[in-house]
């Protein structure tokens, strides 16, 4: 079965403490995206990955970090730097960065307690 | 930053009727596409509607860009109570390497 998965599809954390978010894909795909997503609102993006041992920042990457040790591979780390994490987070690939289709996991609903 | 603004926020109509959601953006794009979510899922791909085209159609989805006034529509037709969802469109912006998405319209369809 191709296609990307996320874990836990639900997390409670303790404010103060850090938190991994894990994406994993098995399309072969060379970009994966992670984005944030409030009620009722859309989607912002947090890091980026053009590539294995490179990512970038997006619009919303304060509080966050991320590593892409392997093409598979994106985790998010939501650290206690984030002062409202309580989101729906996305994963997404795509064959190349830019604007090819992007396929999504089916998210991880995190909530601090 | 958003890109993409959907309009209208919310669309209600009946099952068999059409349905349109409108998007606008602000800077060149090479690229529009449009998305579908379900509550509490993850986003999926509809459609991609290059820069050099105007009208794109998947089944019952009509895609139309004008890069002159820099907004694109889908129509679904004969929409049925499945296609309740949210719908994005995100462009992918001319010198950059991602997407921006937008609020999206969020589409009820009554039996």
């Amino acid at each position: 079965d191709g296609g990307i998965t996320q874990s836990p599809k639900y997390l409670f954390r303790k404010e103060g403490q850090n938190v991994t978010l894990s994406c994993e894909q098995n399309l072969n795909h060379d970009a994966m995206y992670w984005y944030r997503q409030d009620p009722g609102q859309g989607l912002r993006l947090i890091y980026y990955s053009q590539i294995v041992n490179d990512f970038q920042k997006g619009d919303i990457a304060e509080g966050y970090s991320v590593s892409r040790e392997k093409k598979e591979s994106f985790p998010l780390t939501v650290t206690s730097a984030q002062k409202n994490p309580t989101a729906f987070y996305l994963c997404a690939s795509s064959t190349t960065s830019g604007g090819g289709a992007q396929y999504f996991g089916p998210g991880t609903r995190l909530t601090v307690l | 930053s958003q890109q993409g603004e959907e309009d209208p926020q919310a669309l209600s109509i009946q099952e068999g009727e059409n349905a349109t959601m409108n998007c606008s953006y602000k800077t060149s794009i090479n690229n529009l596409q449009w998305y579908r979510q379900n509550s509490g899922r993850g986003l999926v791909h509809l459609i991609l509607i290059r820069s050099n085209e105007r009208e794109k159609h998947s089944g019952r989805l009509r895609v139309t860009l004008d890069t002159s006034k820099k907004s694109s529509s889908l129509l679904i037709t004969a929409s049925r109570a499945a296609d309740t969802a949210s719908y994005f469109c995100a462009t992918d912006a001319v010198g950059n390497n991602d997407m921006r998405f937008g609020a999206g319209t969020r589409l009820t369809v009554k039996p």
